[in-house]
């Protein structure tokens, strides 16, 4: 199964670095890491991918270690307007349930 | 540009009843995506058309959904004797092509089956 394993929720407070982990043991060599966000009544939107090592953003970076069993999304100095779920990808189509992050003042 | 549209936004229906659920994609995306999401969960995957390459149907809990895309771009999602545990936020998304490429979700169907 192309399952992620991802913390079902987190708690921060605005301007913190958050970091969220996902863990995908099995993932295939032309597997890529995708992180999709989602507000409430709303479709996921992208938020960035990567195969490995690291990639950035205008909104997040991603880290992908060299044997690419897991994967940490970075949201650097968060925002109220950042609570939502945040989904790990490891091939399209697989979602999973999430990560629920909310950020407080 | 226009984003993904679906229609309706919301539907109600009895028991029973048949509900077809329309996706109009991005212009020019070749492939498109449907998922159901019950309240509070995730998304699940349910169908995946990719240019004229036969669907990917792997997703559909049962023979009672359907899917089809006519001409390469407007897709129906058919749900035929509804049961209540097809009550769902219904999604589509289109990409450009291919499983890797970003998807671009529209607004979802909510469908409630009384």
């Amino acid at each position: 199964l192309a399952k992620t394993t991802q913390p079902i929720s987190m708690d921060s407070y605005e301007g913190q670095e958050v970091n969220i982990t996902c863990s995908h043991n099995n993932i295939a060599t032309n597997d890529y890491i995708t992180w999709y966000q989602q507000f409430p009544s709303q479709g996921p939107r992208f938020i960035i991918q990567g195969y490995k090592t690291k990639v950035t953003n205008e909104v997040a970076s991603l880290f992908i270690p060299a044997d690419r069993k897991s994967s940490t999304l970075s949201l650097p100095r968060v925002s109220l307007s950042d609570t939502a779920v945040y989904y790990c990808l490891r091939r399209a189509l697989t979602f999973g349930s999430g990560t629920r992050l909310q950020v407080q003042p | 540009g226009a984003g993904v549209s679906q229609s309706p936004s919301n539907k109600v229906t009895e028991k029973g009843k048949d509900v077809e659920l329309r996706c109009d994609p991005i212009s020019g995306h070749t492939a498109l995506y449907w998922y159901r999401q019950s309240l509070g969960q995730g998304l699940e995957f349910l169908i995946y058309f990719q240019g004229n390459s036969a669907p990917d149907k792997s997703g559909l809990p049962s023979d009672r959904f359907s899917a089809e895309r006519t001409g390469g771009s407007v897709s129906t999602l058919t749900i035929q004797r509804t049961q209540q545990e097809d009550s769902a936020v219904y999604l589509c998304a289109s990409s450009l092509a291919g499983v890797n490429n970003e998807q671009f979700f529209g607004p979802g169907t909510r469908l409630t089956v009384l």
